[in-house]
């Protein structure tokens, strides 16, 4: 099993929908977790921590369940702008990051 | 702006040759730093960690001879990619946690290597 398993895209959609990308991770002793997300060719950029408790950024939510071992990331209201790779990362201690392989997103007007 | 500097950005190299591609850390200290590579549509692969002053510590299956870590100052690593082949050929990215502020990790821009 993969460290780090990620939904196998693309995604297409639509301007304003709602999409929802889902991660699972196998180290248990994983510490801390975050969402990535990388444009063509570029380097990853950090679109938000995940905690236990949930959060929000604005249209972004993320969700961790550890006793699942599961992560998402909810996008409401989908821009154009929002077309990249989101990369589910795991910091496994000390600053290594295990990534999942990423999901593309596109979305059309 | 940038908190970890990557240079060059791309480079074209001959079969045979070696590479060095620079990570810097601006504005901070960085004793450990990270090493990655990422095929096309594949995720990023740790291949070191970096430690100033220290040896770099390898991944499983990275050849610790063809990847030269060196991380001399608490601001500077570089990776050499010794004796290219065509199958080096990949983007390479550094990252760098900054102590403190959670251990937020930055990124450097990336080299695109291409062996010919």
């Amino acid at each position: 099993r993969k460290e780090v398993e990620q939904d196998p895209g693309p995604f297409n959609v639509p301007e304003g929908a709602t999409v929802a990308f889902n991660c699972t991770y196998s180290n248990s002793a994983s510490q801390s977790f975050f969402w990535y997300r990388q444009d063509c060719r570029k380097e990853p950029k950090l679109l938000m921590s995940v905690y236990s408790s949930g959060n929000e950024d604005g249209r972004f939510t993320a969700q961790l369940n550890r006793a699942s071992q599961y992560i998402s990331l909810l996008i409401r209201d989908s821009k154009l702008s929002d077309s990249a790779t989101y990369l589910c990362v795991v910091n496994r201690g000390y600053s290594t990051l295990t990534f999942g392989k990423g999901t593309m997103l596109l979305v059309s007007p | 702006g940038a908190v970890v500097s990557q240079h060059p950005s791309r480079v074209i190299c001959k079969s045979g040759t070696s590479v060095k591609i620079e990570c810097r850390s601006l504005d901070f200290q960085a004793t450990t730093m990270f090493w990655y590579r990422q095929f096309p549509k594949q995720s990023l692969m740790l291949m070191a960690t970096s430690n100033e002053g220290s040896k770099a510590t390898y991944e499983q299956g990275v050849e610790k001879d063809k990847f030269l870590i060196n991380h001399a100052s608490l601001t500077l690593s570089t990776l050499t990619v010794t004796s290219a082949h065509p199958e080096d050929s990949s983007f390479y990215i550094c990252s760098a946690p900054i102590q403190g502020l959670g251990n937020t990790i930055y990124f450097g821009e990336g080299s695109w290597l291409t062996v010919v």
